[in-house]
């Protein structure tokens, strides 16, 4: 069975903070994709990483950034210097079970960068 | 990125009507997923469309409450039958982009049952 667990409900921080939203999950299976989705209050999923199991190699995009390890099943998200746009839930998405693509999410972290 | 319509964006119901919500496509895709969000919840898989067979449901949610078609590879309907206040949620249809490995999502039909 998949299950994705984000242990914090929600964070709150002033603007400029780092803030890192945490994932861990569980699979049986070898070969897996991760994902982070962000739903601002307008509701709209966005898409903001995907990663494969075999890939381990942290990803930085300009404030974002994935750290995946295997060793902990855990992946990562940390925000540099917020901000109040950053607000939104996030949410850790777990797709394994060869091709059917079906997804097991996380709860969701709810994200506040107050000004 | 892959453009997802969805129809109707949110609606107001009575409780035991029945709702289609339409999911347009701007590609032809062979899986499209229903969601649910129930309100301050995660997504739930309602079910799978492939066109041409029947859909794939998942634990918890049967064809008699949840009536899907897929007449086409670029749409979908999904049908919420006999609404209590408990079906009152956002209801989101997903394709799977192959060359991006992206999964793409409508923006979702939020449904308010009274």
């Amino acid at each position: 069975a998949q299950k994705v667990t984000q242990a914090q409900t929600e964070i709150s921080v002033v603007e400029k903070e780092d803030v890192t939203l945490d994932c861990v999950y569980e699979t049986r299976d070898t070969t897996y994709y991760l994902f982070w989705y962000k739903q601002p209050p307008s509701g709209e999923l966005v898409f903001l990483i995907r990663r494969n199991s075999f890939d381990e190699q942290n990803e930085i995009s300009g404030r974002y950034s994935w750290n995946f390890q295997k060793s902990t099943s855990s992946f990562n998200f940390t925000i540099t210097a917020s901000q109040v746009v950053d607000s939104a839930v996030y949410f850790c998405v777990l797709n394994s079970g060869g091709s059917n693509y079906k997804l097991t999410f996380g709860k969701g972290t709810l994200l506040t960068v107050n000004p | 990125s892959a453009v997802i319509s969805q129809k109707p964006s949110r609606d107001i119901c009575q409780r035991g009507t029945s709702l289609t919500i339409q999911c347009q496509v701007d590609s032809q895709v062979t899986m499209m997923f229903w969601y649910r969000q129930q309100p301050g919840q995660s997504l739930t898989l309602i079910a799978t469309a492939n066109q041409g067979s029947e859909a794939t449901y998942e634990s918890g949610f049967v064809i008699d409450k949840f009536p899907i078609s897929r007449p086409n590879l670029t749409f979908s309907t999904l049908t919420v039958s006999n609404m209590s206040p408990e079906d009152s949620s956002i209801y989101l249809c997903s394709i799977y982009r192959g060359d991006t490995g992206e999964l793409f999502f409508g923006e979702g039909s939020r449904l308010t049952v009274l």
